[in-house]
């Protein structure tokens, strides 16, 4: 899964403030998303996007916003709004929007509260 | 929606012995079942998958079984082994569902020597 770059490992963030974090591939892949993961909770789906300039919210949008302009590129950025944001950020990315093609993660983000 | 349940949170046994893990689905539509391994810190990673038209798979020591009519599917490992402890996912897609993944919430599997 080298092909799936997450930057930073590390980001933390002050009251009010909007942060954004990165995701990049190299597979040629159609489709990405983002997850959230808390512990004991699993992995619960942020956004999607199946194809360059679409996105459609998952189970958790609340808070968070996301972009798809490249199709090697799916930014998410944690708003303010967003009360909660500690947690381990995954994004992912399949071939073929429609298909069952599996997912496969890049190493990760730890966002944290100052 | 989807709803995956995933039992147990945590399972420890003895090396060489198999460990069993289980996932229960509330979609019958659902038509792709895979399983990931999580070491600590790191990404989750695919393991094994299976395809609702098939109702086994195996790969060296990990299996994977599916029943559809009572919309449970589980992950058998043999022989473990130390490096086998991890946090193991199911996951579950629904048909037409933009290849949306809904995740179990985990088993914490401990080999122990």
């Amino acid at each position: 899964d080298g092909g799936i770059t997450q930057s930073p490992k590390y980001l933390f963030r002050k009251e009010g403030q909007n942060v954004t974090l990165s995701c990049e591939q190299n597979l040629n892949h159609d489709a990405m998303y983002w997850y959230r993961q808390d512990p004991g909770q699993g992995l619960r789906l942020i956004y999607y996007s199946q194809i360059v300039n679409d996105f459609q919210k998952g189970d958790i949008a609340e808070g968070y916003s996301v972009s798809r302009e490249k199709k090697e590129s799916f930014p998410l950025t944690v708003t303010s709004a967003q009360k909660n944001p500690t947690a381990f950020y995954l994004c992912a990315s399949s071939q073929g929007a429609y298909s069952n093609q599996p997912q496969h993660f890049g190493d990760g983000t730890r966002l944290s509260i100052l | 929606g989807e709803n995956v349940e995933q039992h147990p949170s945590t399972l420890s046994v003895q090396e060489g012995d198999s460990a069993v893990i289980k996932c229960t689905y509330s979609d019958s539509a659902s038509n792709y079942f895979p399983w990931y391994k999580q070491e600590l810190g790191k990404r989750p990673q695919l393991i094994i998958d299976i395809r609702s038209n098939v109702g086994e798979k195996k790969d060296q020591r990990i299996a994977v079984t599916l029943n559809k009519t009572a919309k449970h599917f589980s992950l058998h490992i043999t022989e473990t082994q130390p490096e086998d402890s991890a946090v193991y996912f199911c996951a579950a897609r629904v048909t037409g569902g933009g290849n949306k993944l809904t995740f179990g919430t985990g088993t914490q599997l401990k080999v122990e020597l």
